[in-house]
């Protein structure tokens, strides 16, 4: 069965330093997409990063690194060099072979300075 | 702007009262969905569409009816509304292997 967990509801982080956001999934699909989302206190989510069930290279966009562990059904999000606008609701979600895609709980991110 | 255009934004119902929430892209993507966000909570999954004419449930169907007569609609029907479905909901829309792009969500409550 398709299961996204996230086992952290909430992580503190001194400004600048990095923080790993932890996501497990579990599904019977060869083939799947992993993402991770933002959602600041405005309620808007926002997409930060994609990785492919087939990449075999982690993926990352500009401060967001996505960390693939395939046999430990494992993605985590890495921040690198938090500021106090990364300070928000961070939700791992999964995409199965028929496009069907559920979310974790999330996790709340504080940024201190 | 390109993106999902949701309305309204905010609506109260009436107990048994029935509604339709908009939701509309306009970047020819093939994948919509519709999610429900309580508070403190995660996205529910409502119902989901992989093109026009094609929907199918998700984790929370219940109570709410989907169509996709065109690529760029995918609107929500609540058939008879309780207070159970007090909640945030958000449409999304995406590409293959690609991330979603969100509507601004609807914020109803059912009194």
């Amino acid at each position: 069965a398709q299961k996204i967990t996230q086992t952290q509801p909430g992580m503190f982080v001194q400004e600048k330093e990095a923080v790993t956001l932890d996501c497990t999934y579990d599904t019977s699909d060869q083939s799947y997409g992993l993402f991770w989302y933002k959602q600041p206190s405005s309620g808007e989510m926002i997409f930060l990063i994609y990785q492919g069930s087939y990449d075999e290279q982690n993926a990352t966009e500009g401060r967001y690194s996505l960390n693939f562990q395939k046999a430990r059904k494992s993605a985590n999000l890495v921040i690198s060099a938090s500021q106090l606008g990364d300070s928000a609701m961070y939700f791992c979600a999964m995409r199965e072979g028929g496009f069907k895609t559920i979310f974790g709980a999330g996790t709340r991110l504080f940024v201190k300075a | 702007n390109a993106g999902v255009t949701q309305t309204p934004k905010f609506q109260v119902l009436k107990t048994g009262q029935s509604m339709t929430l908009q939701c509309a892209q306009d970047m020819n993507h093939e994948y919509m969905s519709w999610y429900r966000q309580d508070p403190g909570m995660g996205l529910r999954l409502i119902h989901y569409s992989v093109g026009a004419g094609i929907t199918d449930q998700g984790e929370v169907p219940n109570g709410y009816n989907v169509s996709r007569s065109t690529t760029e609609d995918f609107p929500l029907r609540l058939l008879s509304a309780a207070p159970s479905q007090t909640s945030v909901y958000f449409c999304a829309s995406s590409s293959y292997n690609y991330g979603y792009t969100f509507g601004s969500g609807t914020r109803l409550t059912v009194v």
